[in-house]
């Protein structure tokens, strides 16, 4: 079975532009969650999309958004980069459900802004 | 609130011999998951073995071995016979289950291992 697949893998933007990451789940996933890594902060937790409807959503500003698509590959907009958003980013999926959900870590997307 | 604490930011361990890595949570629920996920230098986070609190056994995963201590929230991770490969960023996560019935994952800020050879 095919892990997570994020694309790009790594991304150079300057200040005020926008981004779009994406990101395909294990197949048989439903949730998709997203993560930003630095590191001083570790990992933080952005939100959670479970069949296209965000679920969970962490303390980050409206810049970020997301969407997950019927298929359940999702995507993650962040507007009007700032210098503060160079991080690597993680998508993690999962069932959902269940007591043994667990979550299943992508490559993750390096981005930059200059 | 739940919090994760990895008190360790970074350990070294020769190869072949055992280490431990250690994490405590604090949560007020009886009902959990903790994991552990290694990152290596390329960066894929990859799960390395997971507890569930109501199981009293220990997990193990070939050399990988956590000790769970339920009473004391803590939950460390034994790697046995440590290889090069190994060397990566450590991260303890807890599980909880929200008030809508999903789930939350907490990460701890990570353990950084290296190997000797």
């Amino acid at each position: 079975k095919a892990g997570v697949t994020q694309t790009p893998r790594y991304l150079i933007k300057t200040r005020g532009q926008q981004v779009t990451l994406s990101c395909s789940p294990i197949s048989g996933h439903r949730s998709v969650s997203w993560y930003q890594q630095t590191p001083g902060q570790g990992l933080q937790f952005l939100f959670e999309y479970f069949s296209e409807t965000q679920r969970n959503k962490g303390n980050f500003p409206g810049r970020f958004s997301g969407r997950q698509f019927s298929n359940s590959r999702s995507e993650m907009n962040v507007s009007t980069l700032e210098l503060g958003d160079s991080a690597l980013y993680l998508c993690a999926s999962s069932h959902g459900v269940g007591r043994s959900e667990t979550q299943y870590f992508g490559p993750g997307t390096r981005l930059l802004v200059l | 609130a739940q919090t994760v604490t990895q008190s360790q930011p970074e350990m070294s361990v020769q190869e072949a011999e055992t280490v431990t890595l250690s994490c405590t949570y604090d949560t007020s629920e009886s009902d959990y998951y903790l994991f552990w996920y290694k990152q290596p230098p390329s960066r894929q986070m990859i799960l390395v073995i997971r507890q569930e609190a109501y199981k009293q056994q220990n997990a193990t995963e070939n050399r990988f071995s956590v000790n769970f201590q339920k009473a004391a929230k803590s939950f460390s991770l034994k790697i046995s016979d440590s290889q090069l490969g190994d060397a990566a960023m450590y991260f303890c996560a807890y599980r909880r289950q929200t008030t809508s019935g999903t789930y939350k994952y907490i990460f701890g800020t990570g353990t950084r291992l290296k190997v000797l050879a």
